[in-house]
């Protein structure tokens, strides 16, 4: 039973240039969420989508950034013209999700192996 | 102030040792309550959800205080393999968004 898929592992861009991340939910999972964590910091939020659905995308810069997750295929986070800032690892999560009045193990998020981006 | 606050570390303690890690969240709305370990340029990897009754894991115990928003993880018998950063995380946002304490960072050491 496969994990949450990320891919590229490694990715190398330079300013400007567009990055392309993926991101395949565990089996059964219908539910993506992309976090960033940089250089000595936490993990931050960014987007949670459900299939075809934007459902909180509060964490994600409102230039450059978009995300999507198509009826058919992996989450894809796109960042245009990227900049030496965007360097991180970029982590996606999957989670089966409930209705609200499920128990605690209901939300827990599995996490990808991310994606490290460098921008030269 | 920050939503979830760690003591960042580090711990440095001995094979066998019993350490505690304390973590504190702002948002008194804040639903559901875990503790994920992350190792060096790895991804977050969930070591248990907080139960308002407390919880065990082997030789893992979390209890969570939400008067006090405060959750706790004590881990027994350390061993070398427990050396990470663990992670206080709390759900938030209407149950979307995992908010992430910077971690504390175990060492332990024979």
């Amino acid at each position: 039973n496969a994990g949450v898929m990320q891919n590229p592992r490694h990715l190398v861009r330079r300013r400007g240039q567009e990055a392309r991340l993926r991101c395949s939910p565990m089996k059964g999972h219908s539910h993506v969420y992309w976090y960033r964590q940089l250089p000595e910091e936490g993990l931050k939020f960014m987007v949670y989508l459900q299939k075809e659905n934007i459902i909180d995308e509060s964490g994600m810069p409102k230039e450059r950034f978009s995300a999507e997750f198509p009826k058919e295929g992996p989450s894809i986070l796109r960042i245009q013209q990227v900049v030496r800032g965007d360097s991180a690892a970029y982590f996606c999560a999957s989670s089966p999700r409930l209705p609200p009045s499920g128990a605690a193990i209901l939300y827990e998020q599995y996490f990808g192996p991310g994606t490290r981006l460098t921008v030269t | 102030r920050k939503e979830v606050e760690q003591d960042p570390g580090p711990f440095n303690v001995p094979e066998g040792a019993t350490v505690a890690f304390n973590c504190t969240y702002s948002n008194s709305a804040s639903q559901s309550f875990f503790w994920y370990r992350q190792d060096c340029r790895k991804e977050p990897k969930l070591l248990m959800s907080v139960y308002s009754s407390g919880n065990e894991d082997g030789r893992f115990t979390a209890q969570l205080n939400r008067a006090s928003q405060y959750i706790s993880l004590l881990i027994r018998d350390s061993k070398l393999s427990d050396s990470a950063t663990y992670l206080c995380v709390v759900l938030t946002g209407g149950g979307n968004k995992l908010t992430f304490g910077t971690g504390t960072q175990l060492k332990v050491e024979l």
